[in-house]
């Protein structure tokens, strides 16, 4: 099964600042089939990003994604306060489907 | 509104079994593959289960192979995930998700989710 390693495991920003998060794969990730959730205490996983770089419905475009092959990041351009939770990587391109263990981002 | 909602959590010893079901509204539940996603206290989401639209075809993690049922009644709009030989390392919620896409699907529509706990 494909492993993701996201990084890094915390990231400590202030709000206006620009956040950027890594998702490692350990073998290709086909055709960007790699989407990106942000998940907050108590809550469901939301989707944000699909196909590597496609914003889901309603997701502002200060977030981001972009990369191919083994290697991707998801940018929020200005952190908004609502921003901080953590973020998790998905790759739908193998079965089993797997994500990564998550990058929190936290207010400095 | 797409709208997932869990049910049939709850405590059970190990060795025990334990039925969830999810009601889905808000679109037609027949034409999408669904997922069971579970996440054990303070880790990551992890695969568990996942049926084709029709219910013809599933899949499961090694974790719950042999131990696990995923089922649908798409007259009913729902998906069940039926739970046996369970183990304390199955403490988590279950998500019941959607499946949208190519591929293996990514998640774009999740419930929010059912407590299981297993414990003596």
């Amino acid at each position: 099964e494909i492993v993701l390693t996201q990084s890094p495991g915390t990231l400590s920003l202030s709000p206006g600042e620009r956040a950027t998060l890594s998702c490692g794969a350990s073998q290709s990730v086909g055709s960007t089939y790699l989407a990106w959730y942000q998940q907050k205490p108590g809550q469901a996983p939301r989707l944000l990003i699909y196909g590597a770089s496609s914003r889901a419905t309603g997701i502002p475009d200060r977030f981001s994604g972009s990369g191919s092959g083994t290697d991707f990041t998801l940018t929020i351009s200005r952190l908004e306060p609502e921003d901080f939770a953590v973020y998790y990587c998905q790759q739908y391109d193998t079965s089993p489907i797997t994500f990564g263990q998550g990058t929190r981002l936290e207010i400095k | 509104e797409v709208q997932l909602v869990e049910s049939g959590g709850g405590l059970v010893q190990p060795g025990g079994s334990l039925r969830l079901s999810c009601v889905a509204s808000g679109f037609t539940f027949r034409d999408y593959a669904m997922y069971w996603v579970r996440q054990a206290p303070g880790k990551g989401p992890e695969y568990v289960s996942l049926t084709s639209s029709h219910g013809s075809t599933t899949y499961y993690a090694n974790s719950v192979k042999g131990r696990f049922i995923i089922s649908r009644d798409n007259s009913k709009n729902t998906l069940y995930l039926q739970m046996g030989s369970l183990r304390p390392e199955d403490t988590a919620v279950y998500y019941c998700v959607r499946g949208r896409g190519s591929g293996w699907y990514y998640l774009d529509s999740w419930g929010q989710g059912a407590l299981v706990t297993v414990s003596s």
